[in-house]
């Protein structure tokens, strides 16, 4: 099936530092990837669409200077959280929609822990 | 703006016994509805959609466009389904945005 990979699995920074976060589809192409955020036992909260070869659709109240997001190619997009507070930390998960299906696949999700 | 209600944030049930999983909705157009299951330690998945009106390790919802909802049932409940359960929303079927209901913690219990 679908596989869809998030690199790193976890990570540990400073405050003030930025952390980039990558999210591959293994065996499809996803033209359209998502990112969301997960608070301890809460569900996900949608950040921003990311689409191949455009710019990403920022949800209301997420700062895109602060989320950066890129999606070069069709199995790729990375979220930078830039100028980490600890307030950042959370589990970002990432999806990926396969152009075929319609289907969203989703990552393992990256856990971020800013001291 | 759409919306997606678990009114249950805790499920607990004896193996064996029915389950139902209640998801309301509020949407003007004409969404497509998803379960999605994450059991412990694993990632998201999804365990079925509306449109494909199939049954997947028994599990069966049926989307009542009258009462807004999407409720997920299985006849008899087994301990391996204990998991997180996520109710979600999509605005099309082209792959868009979801929105996801709180979601409902399942125990079943031996």
């Amino acid at each position: 099936g679908a596989v869809v990979s998030q690199h790193p699995s976890w990570v540990i920074c400073k405050s003030g530092t930025s952390v980039k976060i990558e999210c591959r589809s293994l065996d499809f192409q996803a033209t359209t990837m998502f990112w969301y955020r997960q608070f301890p036992k809460q569900s996900l909260m949608l950040m921003a669409t990311s689409n191949e070869g455009s710019k990403a659709t920022y949800e209301q109240g997420v700062e895109k200077d602060k989320f950066l997001i890129n999606h070069a190619s069709l199995t790729l997009s990375t979220l930078t959280v830039t100028s980490a507070h600890p307030e950042d930390s959370s589990f970002y998960i990432c999806s990926a929609s396969d152009s075929y299906t319609d289907t969203q696949y989703f990552g393992p999700g990256t856990r971020l822990t800013v001291l | 703006a759409q919306r997606v209600t678990q009114p249950e944030k805790l499920l607990s049930v004896f193996k064996g016994a029915p389950v139902e999983l209640k998801c309301n909705y509020s949407y003007s157009g004409s969404p497509e509805l998803f379960w999605y299951v994450q059991y412990s330690r694993q990632r998201l998945q999804l365990l079925l959609r509306h449109i494909s009106r199939e049954s997947i390790k028994g599990f069966t919802a049926d989307l009542n466009k009258g009462e807004t909802s999407f409720h997920l049932k299985k006849p008899f409940a087994q301990e391996e389904d204990s998991a997180m359960y996520y109710c979600a929303l999509s605005e099309e079927t082209s792959g868009s945005r979801l929105t996801f209901g709180e979601g409902t913690q399942l125990t079943v219990n031996p």
